[in-house]
């Protein structure tokens, strides 16, 4: 009964691959996210999404994709991946106004190697 | 550009005495702020929030402090216990969307 599920945990994969990370959540939570943390610990914005609509984009590289086939889902796409894109990455959903803060999985440690 | 500073990366205290874990930001739009707590290899979870309408909010033993006009927060912890080790993130939303912005982190370590 998690509420905010991503999937894999762990993703290692070589330079130039492309991947995909799974995210789900079952709170009915209107908008979801994506956040990077990088080396340096800074959990960073990358893309929302608010019932199927990009609302927020980061200058991400567009390598980088995000996928809403539903309100419950919001799934992240990356193209030929660098060295520099090995951080960990969190989904994360809330309500629209977001009152009681947002509600993170537990984070897909992606390597390339 | 980080709109939102922890200065300290960590604080280490001793059990039943209070932590104090500070937070800065930079825009005057933001109207709302939250402190996330993360266990290692877990996601952020929520802990406690504060309105700008507002200069203090308490819950349990985490109370948050607001000062609006030195763009700074607090969370105090007292009695601080072992379990309360983690890394502690703030965070701050407001303007024109409900982006959240969140700073680096502050690992609290809370010795028996």
């Amino acid at each position: 009964d998690t509420a905010v599920s991503q999937t894999p945990k762990y993703l290692v994969t070589q330079m130039g691959n492309d991947k995909s990370i799974k995210c789900e959540q079952n709170l009915g939570h209107d908008t979801m996210y994506w956040y990077k943390q990088d080396s340096k610990k800074f959990l960073k914005i990358m893309f929302s999404y608010n019932n199927k609509e990009l609302i927020i984009n980061e200058t991400v590289p567009n390598r980088f994709s995000p996928k809403s086939p539903d309100k419950a889902h919001l799934n992240l796409h990356i193209n030929s991946l660098e060295l520099g894109d090995s951080a960990v990455y969190f989904c994360a959903s809330s309500r629209l106004e977001g009152v009681s803060g947002y509600t993170f999985g537990s984070g897909t440690r992606l390597t390339v190697v | 550009d980080q709109q939102v500073k922890q200065n300290s990366p960590s604080l280490s205290v001793q059990e039943g005495r209070i932590s104090i874990l500070n937070c800065d930001y930079t825009n005057s739009m933001f109207d709302y702020f939250l402190w996330y707590k993360k266990y290692p290899a877990e996601g952020p979870t929520f802990l406690i929030s504060i309105s700008s309408i507002k200069d203090k909010n308490e819950d349990g033993r985490f109370t948050v402090f607001l000062n609006k006009s030195a763009k700074h927060l607090s969370l105090h912890i007292v009695p601080s216990q072992p379990g309360d080790s983690a890394v502690y993130f703030c965070a701050a939303s407001g303007g024109s969307n409900n982006d959240m912005r969140f700073g680096a982190g502050t690992r609290l370590t809370v010795k028996p």
